[in-house]
């Protein structure tokens, strides 16, 4: 799997948004882009993913950019709550029949602090 | 829906102890994942399944290290004997193929060896 470049932490004003950049240079053609975040002792979290268009949940927005080299992950109103480590993930598409599953390779990620 | 449950959330044990910790994964997923999260190391991948069978155990550190699933909703990783160097925080997660293969993880069971 690509490997990726995250900031190691990050400050963002509560009520503002947060845009965690993450570079993946050497991405594939099969690869996605997902990103997981991981609240002090908890399990990582699920938040978004995406190939090479851009995403919106309720949760995020996942902005690619046209050469998938990098991405940013936008949370529009961070919160408190949202203070977290954040992981950018390059991960294969999973091969039919489970052989060739993308594993999910964790990074450092980047610690956003979101302050009052 | 219920999400992945792991047991015990916290264990503490004497090193030369068997310790062995319990997933469930989510109904219907078809793939579980063991990971390990300790300070030095971040996370690991130890073991992943798919349909019970495991795929992939190329993580797991060495032959104290042992995991099973029987059956479709119970996994076990085990540990024995458990040395100090062990302690961390194992994550079991479950995904499913073909709903965009999320992978959802429990709340972890934090083990400290001593």
């Amino acid at each position: 799997d690509a490997k990726t470049t995250q900031p190691p932490s990050m400050d963002c004003a509560e009520g503002r948004a947060a845009n965690l950049p993450c570079n993946h240079s050497t991405i594939s053609g099969n690869e996605y882009v997902y990103w997981y975040r991981q609240i002090h002792s908890q399990g990582p979290q699920y938040i978004i993913h995406g190939l090479k268009n851009n995403e919106t949940n309720e949760m995020a927005s996942l902005i690619i950019t046209e050469d998938r080299k990098s991405s940013t992950l936008i949370l529009p109103h961070a919160t408190l709550r949202d203070t977290a480590v954040y992981y950018c993930i390059v991960r294969a598409r999973a091969n039919a029949g489970g052989t060739s599953y993308g594993k999910l390779t964790f990074g450092q990620g980047t610690i956003l602090t979101v302050h009052p | 829906d219920a999400g992945v449950i792991q047991s015990p959330r916290h264990e503490v044990t004497e090193m030369g102890q068997e310790v062995t910790l319990r997933c469930k994964p989510i109904s219907g997923h078809d793939y579980l994942f063991w990971y390990r999260q300790t300070m030095m190391r971040g996370l690991e991948l130890l073991i992943y399944f798919n349909n019970n069978v495991p795929i992939d155990d190329s993580g797991m550190p060495e032959d104290r290290f042992s995991a099973k699933m029987p059956n479709a909703s119970f996994s076990t990783l085990k540990i024995q004997p458990s040395e100090p160097r062990d302690s961390a925080v194992y994550f079991c997660a479950s995904s499913r193929q073909g709903r965009g293969n999320t992978i959802y993880f429990g709340e972890g069971s934090w083990l400290t060896v001593v």
